[in-house]
């Protein structure tokens, strides 16, 4: 399978402990993004990566997430001190960053169950 | 911000029927993505338009591009019970392909 591919898919944890993710994108795409998608919404734009470098932040992403993708290729998203709130499905996605039909495609998702 | 108006919120129909859906925005995108998505997986990408009045077909799926570039529809033909799921439009604007979604079509079929 060469699509975009998260570990682990579903994750419980109790509040306070901190949680990562990881997405492997789509070998050739240097772009990779991560959004936040909670019950009976669409998908919200965390942050993205072009390479290596994280190019914009949501403010959604508070001081208590990071996300890294230290050679360009994986991404892992931390969340510290996990809340309540944190509960959601983590996607991530991945496109190239030039040209006509560089479309955005997606991961299926790290489900976050915070209790 | 932007944001995005998905109707209906939900449809029920019967297996055979056409179905449409429409996104609306309050700003242009210079991009229109279709998603559907089920249950506890992430989006799966449909159709893609990149141009205004664009019209693109995927089987039995067909999807335009806005002239003002402010909306988007979907056209589902021929309705079949694997077609449940939720379908998500999402505009693009500028060349960082951050991605505005709307809050999703809930489609249920009837066999």
């Amino acid at each position: 399978d060469t699509g975009v591919s998260q570990d682990p898919r579903h994750k419980i944890t109790k509040r306070g402990q901190n949680v990562t993710f990881r997405c492997d994108p789509i070998s050739e795409h240097n772009r990779l993004y991560w959004y936040r998608q909670t019950l009976g919404q669409g998908p919200e734009f965390l942050t993205y990566f072009q390479n290596e470098a994280q190019l914009e932040k949501s403010r959604l992403l508070s001081d208590r997430f990071s996300a890294e993708r230290p050679k360009g290729s994986f991404s892992t998203l931390e969340i510290q001190r996990t809340e309540q709130g944190d509960s959601a499905m983590y996607l991530c996605a991945s496109s190239l960053s030039s040209g006509v039909g560089n479309t955005i495609y997606f991961g299926e998702g790290s489900w976050l169950t915070v209790v | 911000g932007q944001q995005l108006n998905q109707s209906p919120q939900s449809m029920f129909i019967q297996e055979g029927e056409d179905v449409s859906m429409n996104c609306t925005s309050s700003s242009i995108f210079n991009t229109w993505l279709w998603y559907k998505q089920e249950p506890g997986e992430g989006p799966v990408l449909l159709i893609a338009l990149y141009k205004a009045g664009e019209l693109t077909s995927n089987g039995r799926l067909t999807a335009q591009f806005g002239i003002t570039r402010k909306d988007s529809f979907l056209n589902i033909s021929a309705s079949i019970p694997s077609d449940v799921g939720i379908y998500f439009c999402a505009g693009v604007l500028g060349s960082n392909y951050k991605l505005t979604f709307g809050k999703g079509t809930l489609l249920t079929v009837n066999p």
